[in-house]
């Protein structure tokens, strides 16, 4: 069976310091993988998606990059975090074309201070 | 950009109660509509995938029916239970889009 692994689930960093958030899954093979933001108040709004290794569509400018390495390994960084950074970070998972919906991780907390 | 709209925002009832949300969305180029039970600090759970106008799903006391041709689908909670209680999205596919356009969600409590 395919299973989503999403780390760390909680983190506190700093104004201007780095960021990476992780994200792999289990049991498939070349899925399509997305990062997902809510920030307080607001819904999900998606941040990177991605078909295949090194494959990244960017859905909104900001200071948050995605890498995808390898073909089940899913990365959102940044190289010096702002305060609006701060939400709560989703990986999914789906099969080619996403018609039968996400498989989501566990998320990450992240605040900003 | 795929407009996805939920209301309301938020919602208060008693336990006990039945409730209803809606979803808007584009009603050209359909693909498939779904809904997602999603509990603070956890990931969203999938409740229900519809393809089909007139589609009707079921799942316990939950249940949620689709007009695509108008772009709307209500999600029914029955006899509400405060483990209702969570955020409930719905996400859009059309033929267009590579990826699902949620909604802003509906935020269900349920008060004991």
């Amino acid at each position: 069976s395919q299973t989503i692994h999403q780390w760390p689930a909680t983190l506190v960093q700093p104004v201007g310091s780095p960021l990476s958030l992780e994200c792999t899954v289990e049991g498939t093979s070349n899925p399509n993988l997305y990062w997902y933001r809510q920030a307080a108040g607001r819904g999900l709004q998606l941040l990177f998606y991605s078909v295949g290794i090194g494959q990244i569509s960017s859905e909104v400018p900001q200071n948050l990059s995605a890498s995808r390495p390898q073909d089940r390994q899913f990365i959102l960084s940044s190289k010096k975090l702002l305060l609006s950074d701060s939400g709560f970070y989703l990986c999914a998972w789906s099969t080619t074309g996403a018609v039968y919906g996400y498989t989501f991780g566990s998320g990450t907390r992240l605040t900003v201070v | 950009i795929l407009n996805v709209e939920q209301s309301p925002q938020s919602l208060h009832v008693q336990e006990g109660d039945s409730t209803n949300f809606t979803c808007s969305f584009p009603s050209s180029n359909f693909y498939a509509l779904h809904w997602y039970r999603w509990e603070t600090a956890k990931s969203p759970e999938a409740l229900f995938v519809m393809t089909l106008n007139g589609d009707e799903k079921k799942k316990g006391r939950i249940s949620a029916t689709l007009n695509t041709k108008e772009g709307y689908s209500y999600l029914y909670i029955k006899g509400s239970q405060p483990e209702d209680s969570a955020t409930y999205l719905c996400a859009f596919f059309s033929g267009s889009a590579r990826q699902l356009t949620f909604g802003s969600g509906t935020q269900l409590t349920v008060l004991p």
